[in-house]
């Protein structure tokens, strides 16, 4: 079974400034998908940013990118200029791309990191 | 606003009762999925609907069941409701399964006394 670990429960940034947050997974499969989501006080779930496992190339959404390390089995949110509306808890998830007949295509998330942006 | 629909919003119910919370997924999504988000469980995949029929199984308990109608809103049933049950319950809608993203409703916040 698949394990996403976020190990950072608590993070705070200054305003403007860049936070980065961490999370490493543990799978034996060597195609998957990898997710941020993040979760502002409101509790609704919204997609920040994805990585396929086969593309090396490091996602970006505006200010949010990723480090993804595949041999280290990281996967990193970088914020920058970070804004008042980035303060919520983000959580990393991990995906299969296997055959989805037999594992379904279930989000493993992690336990989250919740950010505070200080003015 | 994802396009997911969930009702209701909050609930509010007495151990040993059922209730039926329902979703409905963005026009076009085939593939339904229930999460379960409490404090000392975190986020936990439940179970997945694609085009009315189950994909897949997570730690659902065997009170809670759930089902996709033809027109492809589900509902999830949970009975003998105990105080653990509380939690926020999302739906998350996809058009397919593997290569596509979920995009989440708002959330059903159970509460039960």
């Amino acid at each position: 079974a698949q394990t996403v670990t976020q190990s950072q429960p608590e993070m705070s940034v200054q305003e403007a400034e860049t936070v980065t947050l961490s999370c490493t997974y543990d799978t034996s499969e060597s195609d998957y998908y990898l997710f941020w989501y993040k979760q502002p006080p409101s509790r609704q779930m919204i997609l920040v940013i994805r990585q396929e496992a086969y593309k090396q190339q490091n996602a970006t959404e505006n200010r949010f990118s990723v480090n993804f390390q595949k041999a280290a089995k990281s996967f990193s949110l970088k914020i920058s200029d970070s804004q008042l509306g980035d303060a919520a808890m983000y959580f990393c998830a991990y995906r299969s791309a296997g055959r989805w007949e037999t594992s379904g295509s279930r989000l493993t998330f992690g336990e989250g990191t919740q950010l505070t942006v200080n003015p | 606003d994802s396009g997911v629909t969930q009702t209701p919003k909050h609930l509010i119910t007495a151990t040993g009762q059922r209730v039926t919370l329902r979703c409905s997924p963005r026009s076009g999504d085939l593939s339904v999925y229930w999460y379960q988000q409490s404090l000392d469980q975190g986020l936990q995949f439940l179970i997945q609907y694609y085009n009315g029929e189950e994909r897949a199984k997570g730690n659902i308990l065997e009170r809670f069941s759930a089902q996709q109608f033809p027109d492809l809103h589900s509902e999830l049933n949970l009975s003998s409701l105990e105080l653990g049950d509380s939690a926020l319950y999302f739906c998350a809608s996809s058009l397919g399964t593997v290569s596509y993203e979920q995009y989440f409703g708002p959330g059903t916040r159970l509460t039960v006394t």
